[in-house]
């Protein structure tokens, strides 16, 4: 079975500060990993993803997330936050054999204040 | 915008009806994914469908069934709805790729309220 834990239910940042969402994963054999962000009565919006190869995944609006194989953690950054990325952001896992669905993480909410 | 789009963006039944949920995929995706979302949670999978054939399926019982036509549009059925049904809906869409590692995008949901 594979699982997403993110731990803190909401992150609290002061917009131009830098900041980190948190995820933690369990999967059968090899992860592909995913951020997504909702924003209120929208469908998920995908942000970036890391398949294989270079840990740091660069993706859109200026994110950035990190994969650690030995923490298996993959923490979504990004250096300056905006009043604008104020949302509900989700971790999502699947392996690389095996039913290709996602499992989500239960989501943190980003509030950036000005 | 993903090119996902859903249909209806919100629909009220009442509990023992039956509801259909539609779902057009992005232009050269092939395969359909349905995800519940209930409030204040992360996404379910119910089902994938490619090439018109289910493709896995979650933890939900079988009055939660579906489709996909030749064009990979698909359909959310649920039969004798529930009060605990009430939730936003998500359809995702992705290609196959042989290594993987696609990306499903997601229609903006609809959100389906049973009374």
């Amino acid at each position: 079975a594979q699982s997403v834990a993110q731990p803190e239910d909401q992150v609290n940042v002061a917009e131009g500060n830098p900041l980190t969402v948190k995820c933690t994963y369990s999967v059968s054999g090899n992860p592909y990993l995913f951020w997504y962000v909702q924003y209120p009565n929208r469908g998920l919006q995908f942000l970036l993803k890391y398949i294989t190869g270079d840990n740091l995944v660069k993706g859109s609006y200026g994110f950035e997330a990190e994969f650690n194989k030995s923490q298996t953690s993959f923490h979504l950054k990004k250096p300056s936050a905006l009043v604008s990325d104020s949302a509900l952001y989700f971790c999502a896992v699947r392996g690389d054999t095996g039913r290709r669905a996602l499992t989500f993480g239960s989501g943190t909410r980003l509030q950036v204040q000005p | 915008e993903t090119g996902v789009t859903q249909s209806p963006t919100h629909l009220i039944k009442t509990r023992g009806q039956q509801v259909t949920l539609r779902c057009s995929s992005q232009s050269g995706h092939n395969t359909v994914s349905w995800y519940q979302q209930a409030l204040g949670q992360g996404p379910q999978f119910i089902f994938q469908y490619y090439r018109e054939e289910e493709n896995g399926r979650g933890n939900f019982p079988p009055r939660f069934s579906g489709l996909q036509f030749p064009n990979y549009s698909s359909e959310l059925n649920v039969n004798a709805l529930e009060l605990d049904d009430s939730a936003l809906y998500l359809c995702a869409s992705s290609p196959i790729l042989a290594g993987g590692g696609e990306t499903q995008y997601f229609g903006p949901g609809t959100r389906l309220l049973v009374l």
